[in-house]
């Protein structure tokens, strides 16, 4: 299976900021990548997909890039309502496998 | 608009059987694939498995394969798990998730239902 490492697993940051997520993985999944946000006792919701592309409703201060077996998922201008989880995928082989999460708090 | 809700969780020995449901509504389920994705208390994300929006074939993890079998009734909207031989770290949340495709291989999950949750206690 492909293994995803994200990181940092926690991330202390104050609204307005910009931060960036990294999601490694083991072997090149070209650009079958996608992110999710997960907020306490919700089901997550699905953020990008093929690395870059934001789902619909998805604000444009979410960006995502990369190729191969780096990604970054940035958001630009933190708001209140993005304190949360974020979760990296990949979806190259019939195996999925997700990063272990990384935690948004504020500072 | 899209609607997973999942039934069926509850609590279970080691070495039972629980059959969990997800009833779809809001969308041409026939023309999606389906997964399961679990989630233990307090850890990440974990993908269980998947069928195709025909039926047609299944994708297991390897720490499922064989215990549980993934199954859908494209005529009553319905996808179901069946989970035998269950132990302590099956213990989670287990939510039904929508393919956007299905049509072949697993893509990723565009839409997700609230989760039943699953305990393996003696």
């Amino acid at each position: 299976d492909i293994q995803m490492t994200q990181s940092p697993s926690t991330l202390s940051a104050s609204v307005g900021d910009r931060v960036n997520i990294t999601c490694r993985a083991s072997q090149s999944v070209l650009t079958w990548l996608a992110w999710y946000q997960q907020k306490p006792g919700e089901a997550p919701k699905f953020l990008i997909y093929k690395a870059s592309t934001l789902r619909g409703g998805v604000p444009s201060r979410f960006s995502g890039s990369g190729s191969g077996t780096e990604f970054t998922l940035t958001i630009s201008g933190l708001q209140p309502d993005d304190f949360a989880t974020y979760y990296c995928q990949q979806y190259k082989g019939q195996s999925l496998t997700f990063g272990g999460g990384t935690k948004v708090e504020i500072k | 608009q899209v609607q997973l809700v999942e039934s069926g969780g509850g609590v279970v020995q080691p070495g039972g059987s629980l059959r969990l449901s997800c009833a779809a509504s809001g969308f041409s389920f026939g023309s999606h694939g389906m997964h399961w994705v679990r989630q233990a208390p307090g850890k990440g994300l974990e993908w269980v498995t998947f069928i195709r929006s025909d039926g047609s074939e299944m994708y297991y993890s390897d720490s499922v394969r064989g215990r549980f079998t993934i199954s859908r009734d494209n005529s009553r909207n319905t996808l179901d798990l069946q989970m035998k031989s269950l132990r302590p770290e099956d213990t989670a949340r287990y939510h039904c998730a929508r393919d956007p495709d299905g049509r072949f291989t697993p893509y990723y999950f565009d839409n997700w239902g609230p989760g039943t949750l699953v305990s393996v206690s003696s």
